[in-house]
């Protein structure tokens, strides 16, 4: 079936260093791939997203390709901030219809 | 701003009890999804409606749980009765459909039932 498998946590960085979260899919179409953040205590908002092979989604620093050829997602980012500190979780949504399917969610923590 | 509304923010209930968690999603948006976090479980995807009628609620216990859209403009999740495991927080969003595309999420329902 369709679904997302993402790098579990928890992800402890300095600020300033270079942060990579695997997502991996699995989908029977062409689906289109997206990034949620979750601060603390809110709910999910969008961080970035990619709707074809090859597409580069970015927001924020953070960035993300949309591999076809790996059924990656990977996000990254060059130098992280405090303020990231946050729970990620990666997430695919089916041309077909509208129902997503999302990540177990990665926590990660960035200290000064 | 649009922006998914949800009622209450937090409720803290006894075992037994009807709980009811209200929804308003964004002006326009055709679907609606249900969602319930917790640690152990991760984002679980509860029920989701389009164009007000249900589309697959198997993500829910239905011999407590029931989800409606009286109108376009409000989502309603009920549990009854609420148990102990019920005590997560419940998420609601909306989207446009059938395009695949963002989902937008409320601010949650942190349920507590002691």
């Amino acid at each position: 079936g369709d679904s997302v498998t993402q790098m579990e946590g928890p992800v402890t960085l300095s600020e300033e260093a270079f942060l990579t979260i695997n997502c991996t899919y699995t989908a029977t179409g062409y689906p289109s791939l997206f990034w949620y953040v979750q601060y603390p205590g809110e709910g999910l908002q969008l961080l970035l997203k990619a709707t074809k092979a090859d597409d580069k989604g970015s927001n924020k620093g953070f960035e993300a390709t949309y591999r076809k050829e790996t059924t990656s997602f990977h996000l990254e980012k060059g130098s992280v901030q405090v303020s990231d500190s946050a729970v990620y979780f990666c997430a695919l949504s089916l041309k077909t219809g509208n129902q997503f399917y999302f990540g177990t969610g990665t926590s990660l923590t960035v200290i000064p | 701003d649009a922006r998914v509304t949800q009622t209450p923010r937090h409720k803290v209930t006894e075992m037994g009890q009807e709980v009811t968690m209200r929804c308003q999603p964004i002006l326009g948006h055709n679907t609606v999804f249900w969602y319930r976090q917790t640690m152990m479980q991760g984002l679980e995807l509860l029920a989701y409606f389009r164009n007000r009628a249900p589309l697959d609620d198997s993500g829910m216990p239905k011999d407590r749980f029931s989800a409606e859209m009286p109108d376009a403009t409000l989502a309603t999740l009920k549990i009854q009765p609420s148990e102990p495991r019920d005590s997560a927080v419940y998420f609601c969003a909306s989207g446009l459909s059938p395009k695949a595309g963002e989902q937008f999420f409320g601010p949650g329902t942190r349920l507590t039932v002691l």
